[in-house]
């Protein structure tokens, strides 16, 4: 089945310790995203790709990049991780301009930050 | 940026009832697409029903149906026969069709199903 593929599913770092978030899909869509989700809150969009375009919030916080080296697959670095940075981190893909077309996501990856 | 509100934080049905989930939306475009996630605990968020706002029917899918009112910029969604299954959080999402490739979300109505 066509998805979205998060790696890994449970991340546990050290503050201030760099770390990386994969995505990968198979759905051949050309836009991808990636979401911070506190608990029982709305997906907080960070930023997206729309093919090699990329797309920053104005209040996604300079400690958070993005690489995209190919369609299919998407990383999120966090440099130098902090207390409030722990959260559940979505990535999400979709077809491109205006489409009718919904968002699918991954499962997600939690990260921990001790 | 669109502002979606959804003001309803928690709900509760009892099994095989029904109950209606709040959505209002804040745009000054005229076509746009309107979604429903569902994201059960610990689990994915999947598509639960779709609305295009040139459309003035109302968009159903076997138990969930929408009441979309475009003057009010409203997106109600109905969940008839509630299912233990279908206790999760539900988020309204509004993606416009010309600048295309953000989703707005709202904050999120949890929903508790009582056996």
């Amino acid at each position: 089945d066509a998805m979205v593929i998060q790696n890994p599913r449970y991340q546990v770092t050290q503050f201030g310790k760099p770390v990386t978030l994969s995505c990968s899909q198979t759905l051949n869509h050309n836009v991808m995203y990636w979401y911070q989700q506190k608990s029982s809150q709305a997906p907080k969009l960070l930023f997206h790709y729309y093919d090699k375009d990329f797309n920053n919030e104005a209040d996604t916080p300079d400690n958070f990049q993005s690489r995209r080296p190919n369609t299919s697959f998407c990383f999120l670095d966090i440099r130098s991780p902090g207390l409030g940075d722990a959260a559940m981190y979505l990535c999400a893909t979709s077809r491109g301009g205006g489409s009718y077309n919904e968002q699918f996501f991954g499962p997600g990856t939690r990260l921990t930050v001790l | 940026a669109q502002t979606v509100t959804q003001s309803q934080p928690e709900m509760s049905v009892q099994e095989a009832e029904t109950v209606t989930l709040s959505c209002t939306y804040d745009t000054s475009e005229s076509d746009y697409y309107l979604f429903w996630y569902k994201q059960p605990p610990s689990r994915q968020m999947i598509l639960v029903i779709r609305q295009e706002a040139y459309k003035q029917q109302n968009a159903t899918e076997n138990r969930f149906s929408v009441n979309f009112q475009k003057a009010a910029k409203s997106f109600s969604l109905k969940i008839s026969d509630s299912q233990l299954g279908d206790a999760a959080m539900y988020f309204c999402a509004y993606r416009s069709a010309d600048t295309g490739n953000q989703f707005y979300f709202g904050t999120g109505t949890s929903l508790t199903v009582i056996p």
